[in-house]
């Protein structure tokens, strides 16, 4: 039973458009969201998050928005750069305990 | 500071032989996390230990199993290893909340 989902693989953008990946969850405990960023033979490395009382989250070029009725999150990277290419990882939590529940991961490919 | 560290990086064994993982937090940081990740599969979370105790539990067999020392290192052990076992074992150390969760860059391990 996943719940959390990323249903697209992978994906493809050019360099300089808005790269926009989903993620969708099922367990209603879950408040607070986190996106990794994952570079082959290396471990996650956090991006950013985003707690249930908001529904967007803006770090620099990356933002995460957060749809609690439709029980979607999105993270949106304008612009894209080839530093980008790399997989990118969903994970939601309650925060009542530490344990994070992991999407599958979707790798974002960015063309030059 | 020196980040999260695990020892060994790729580590090969035949069925039914066991298998300790070992893992060195960041300087300060008391809680332990083990992820086991598969091709196709996000992370899947194992355990997680603070101050030495288990705090969280997974969905995995009692074939796994870890501990922490009272520096915070923690080792996590796989007996009577199966086929389906491979996969690359991700640590995390984590400071104040979830968003401070930092991977090591994870033990392949394969099982023949």
């Amino acid at each position: 039973d996943q719940q959390v989902k990323q249903n697209s693989p992978s994906l493809s953008v050019q360099e300089g458009r808005i790269s926009i990946l989903n993620c969708d969850y099922t367990n209603s405990m879950f408040d607070y969201f986190l996106w990794y960023k994952k570079y082959p033979a290396e471990g996650p490395t956090f991006l950013i998050s985003i707690s249930s009382i908001k529904d967007k989250n803006e770090d620099g070029r990356f933002t995460v928005f957060l749809n609690k009725s439709a029980k979607h999150l999105s993270l949106h990277i304008v612009p894209s750069q080839p530093g980008d290419s790399a997989v990118y990882f969903c994970a939601a939590s309650g925060v009542s305990n530490y344990q994070l529940i992991w999407g599958a991961g979707t790798k974002l490919i960015i063309k030059p | 500071k020196a980040g999260v560290t695990q020892t060994p990086r790729y580590l090969i064994k035949t069925r039914g032989q066991q298998v300790t993982l070992s893992c060195s937090p960041i300087s300060g940081h008391r809680s332990v996390s083990w992820y086991q990740q598969t091709p196709g599969q996000g992370l899947q979370f194992l355990f997680e230990y603070f101050s030495e105790t288990q705090r969280n539990k997974g969905n995995f067999p009692g074939r796994f199993s870890g501990r922490q020392f009272s520096n915070s290192r923690s080792e996590m052990n796989v007996s009577t290893l199966e086929l389906g076992d491979s996969a690359l074992y991700l640590c995390a150390s984590m400071g104040d909340d979830l968003s401070e969760q930092y991977f090591g860059p994870g033990t392949r391990l394969t099982v023949t």
